[in-house]
């Protein structure tokens, strides 16, 4: 089974700053890989995915990742942040050959944007 | 378009009593069903799925239970809640086919057992 690593459990980020959250992946042949936020008290939302084609995914509210697959990994970067950005991320990965349905989740990525 | 509904969204509960948090998907057939729980300060952590009607997996060994009556219902329980089964409960759906594994996930249910 996949397993995910991120690698900050905490980011604390000034307004208008640059973020980006670190996520590696046990080594497949192929991957599908995600990136989800979740607001306080919220279900998750997905942020944007990588299933095949371009290396670099864009998302919705500004952010993008890039899938690098000699260094398993699927970072997640926004050049500007807001307030509103402050949220918890998670990375998460699935393996379409294995065909069990389920995805593999990261500890999740603590995003404070400060004024 | 699809949507996932769960209820109740806040339950403070005694030790001992039981469980019952609902969760119904709408605008899809056949979906993949998934309760999920963050403990405090922790990651998601998958308790039950289930890829059909009364088909249903477990994935630890826990206190708590999980029906499937309808297709797209997902149901929740427990018998006799323990303090540790606080946290936050998460119903979500993937689709049935041609499954990349994408989640939709629910609002959520807070459960506090006291």
């Amino acid at each position: 089974a996949q397993s995910v690593t991120q690698l900050d459990s905490q980011v604390p980020v000034f307004e208008e700053a640059p973020v980006e959250l670190r996520c590696n992946y046990s080594s497949s042949v192929s991957v599908y890989l995600f990136w989800y936020v979740q607001y306080p008290n919220q279900g998750l939302q997905l942020l944007l995915k990588y299933l095949s084609g371009s290396t670099l995914v864009k998302g919705i509210n500004g952010f993008e990742a890039e899938f690098n697959k000699s260094q398993t990994s699927f970072h997640l970067r926004k050049p500007s942040v807001h307030i509103s950005d402050t949220a918890e991320y998670f990375c998460a990965v699935s393996d379409p050959i294995s065909n069990d349905y389920k995805l593999s989740f990261g500890a999740g990525t603590t995003v404070t944007v400060r004024a | 378009s699809q949507t996932i509904h769960q209820w109740p969204a806040t339950l403070v509960q005694p030790v001992g009593s039981p469980l019952s948090l609902e969760c119904t998907v709408e605008g899809t057939s056949n979906p993949n069903l998934y309760w999920y729980r963050q403990a405090a300060g922790r990651g998601l952590q998958l308790l039950f799925y289930s890829v059909g009607i009364g088909q249903i997996s477990s994935e630890v060994p826990q206190n708590l239970s999980a029906s499937r009556p309808q297709d797209r219902q997902f149901i929740l329980s427990s018998k006799k809640l323990l303090l540790s089964d606080s946290g936050f409960y998460l119903c979500a759906w993937s689709v049935g086919l041609a499954n990349t594994g994408e989640l939709f996930f629910g609002e959520g249910s807070r459960l506090t057992v006291l």
